[in-house]
C-alpha cells in the first residue's frame, strides 16, 4: 500500500520558472491538501479539496494553483516561482468517513527557488 | 479559533514515560484535540485524538482535563525513535467533515539514552 506519494522529492528552480508538484494517493480519500513548512514555523495550509472538481483556499494560497480532476491526484502548481516559495511541501489526505481525523502525509517535496 | 500552547522543547530518558503538555484554554465544546508528531524530515504522523474522555491506543494515551482547557500526551515507555516534534492541534470545524487542521510549532521531544 503506497499511501500518499509525492514527486519530485527535490527540485531547484530559478525565479519566474513554473513547475508542478505531484501528489497521488491510493486510499480512495476524498480530502486532499497541501501544506508548506518553513524553518521555525509549523505547517501552513495552502489549498485543499474535498472531492474531484472541488478545491478551496487555505491560509497561504497566493502564488499557488490547484485542481482536482480525479480522486487520486491533487497537483500543486507554481506559475511563477519566487524565492519566498522556497520550502518543504507536504501533501496529505484523509477519508471523510471511517477512521475519523487521521491525516496521512507524504514524505515531502523540498523546493529551492534561486 | 482555539489556539494551543506547548513548550518548545522537552527531554526524556529512554524507557521512561514522556508527558507532553498542551494548553487550549479557549477550546469550545465541540472541538477535538489532536496529536501528531513529525520525525525529522518526514511527514507528520497521526497519534491520537479525543473530545472529553481520556483515550488510549497502541502509540500513546491522551489525558484531557475535566474543564478541557489542557491535555497531556503520554508515551508510556519512550524510545530513541520517539524523538520528534509533537503537535497539539485543536480541530477547527468548517462545515461538517470539511474541517482543517492548523499546525503550530509543537514541542521537540528529545529522548536520551
Amino acid at each position: 500500500n503506497a499511501g500518499v506519494t509525492q514527486t519530485p522529492k527535490f527540485q531547484v528552480l530559478k525565479t519566474g520558472q513554473s513547475m508542478t508538484l505531484q501528489c497521488a494517493q491510493d486510499m480512495n480519500h476524498e480530502y486532499m491538501s497541501w501544506y508548506r513548512q518553513d524553518p521555525g514555523m509549523g505547517l501552513r495550509l495552502i489549498h485543499y479539496s474535498v472531492g474531484a472538481g472541488i478545491t478551496d483556499q487555505g491560509e497561504v494560497p497566493n502564488g499557488y494553483n490547484v485542481s482536482r480532476s480525479t480522486t487520486e491526484d491533487f497537483p500543486l502548481r507554481l506559475l511563477s516561482a519566487a524565492p519566498s516559495q522556497t520550502s518543504v511541501y507536504f501533501c496529505a489526505s484523509r477519508g471523510l468517513a471511517g477512521r475519523f481525523g487521521e491525516l496521512f502525509f507524504g514524505e515531502g517535496s523540498r523546493l529551492t527557488v534561486l | 479559533d482555539a489556539k494551543t500552547t506547548q513548550p518548545p522543547s522537552m527531554d526524556c530518558a529512554e524507557g521512561r514515560a514522556a508527558n507532553l503538555p498542551c494548553n487550549h484554554s479557549t477550546i469550545s465544546g465541540n472541538e477535538y484535540v489532536y496529536w501528531y508528531r513529525q520525525i525529522h524530515s518526514q511527514g507528520p504522523q497521526y497519534i491520537i485524538h479525543g473530545l472529553k474522555n481520556n483515550e488510549t491506543n497502541e502509540m500513546a494515551s491522551l489525558i484531557i482535563t475535566e474543564d478541557r482547557k489542557s491535555s497531556t500526551l503520554i508515551l508510556p515507555h519512550a524510545t530513541l525513535r520517539d524523538t520528534a516534534v509533537y503537535y497539539c492541534i485543536v480541530r477547527v470545524a468548517s462545515g461538517g467533515s470539511n474541517y482543517k487542521l492548523t499546525f503550530g510549532k509543537g514541542t521537540l521531544l528529545t529522548v536520551n539514552p
